[in-house]
């Protein structure tokens, strides 16, 4: 079965540069939620999606911004980026209702 | 806001031996889910519950969601290395497409 895409799986930065991170759901889910995950910790909510219109918002910074495309995916953009950025980045996918199926995740460093 | 205390924090078992974890809320839920993240691996569903009192199995692993629906647990038997992980329970903070609030996690590790 389809499982969600994500891309890079790794990415290295430098502080204040910028970062893409891109979803790609299960085909015909039309909801998709980024989170953060830092060492140690549980994944954390940022922001969602669902039908290409923002639908809920949560400890995102003002840094970050996201959207969803025509074509379902979604894409996270990061500047500015700070040493605490750097953490695991899930995107999960959902039909609706309850369950989300998570990617593999992008892990950014931050140096 | 909310909060799901999640217990035990880590485990150390014996390969072959049974497990039991709970995660409880102050809040009531409509739905509890269980996922186990390997590590540097996104979190895998492994089972969802809907219903107070439902008793949900998924091969060696069982779930109950709480009478009260506050609260829930994962029991899972004859353990085997494999389910070396962290397994976090979740909830959504509201019905429908709305985001997951997740536990602090039980990190399980089985000794062979």
């Amino acid at each position: 079965a389809a499982g969600v895409i994500q891309s890079p799986r790794h990415l290295i930065k430098e502080k204040r540069e910028t970062a893409t991170l891109k979803c790609y759901p299960i085909p015909r889910h039309d909801t998709v939620y980024w989170y953060q995950q830092g060492p140690g910790q549980d994944p954390q909510f940022l922001i969602s999606f669902y039908e290409k219109m923002q639908s809920d918002k949560g400890s995102i910074p003002d840094r970050f911004s996201a959207q969803q495309f025509s074509d379902y995916h979604s894409e996270l953009n990061m500047s500015s980026l700070e040493l605490g950025d750097s953490a695991l980045y899930f995107c999960a996918s959902s039909p609706g209702g309850t369950k989300q199926f998570f990617g593999p995740g992008t892990r950014l460093t931050v140096l | 806001g909310q909060q799901l205390n999640q217990s035990p924090q880590s485990m150390f078992i014996q390969e072959g031996e049974d497990v039991s974890m709970n995660c409880t809320s102050s809040s009531i839920f409509n739905t509890w889910l269980w996922y186990k993240q390997d590590p540097g691996e996104g979190p895998v569903l492994l089972i969802a519950l809907y219903k107070a009192g439902e008793l949900t199995s998924n091969g060696r692993l069982t779930a109950q969601f709480g009478i009260t629906r506050k609260d829930s647990f994962l029991n899972i038997s004859a353990s085997i290395p494999s389910d070396v992980g962290i397994y976090f329970c979740a909830d959504q903070l509201l019905s429908g497409n709305t985001p997951l609030v997740f536990g602090k996690g039980t990190r399980l590790s089985v000794i062979a």
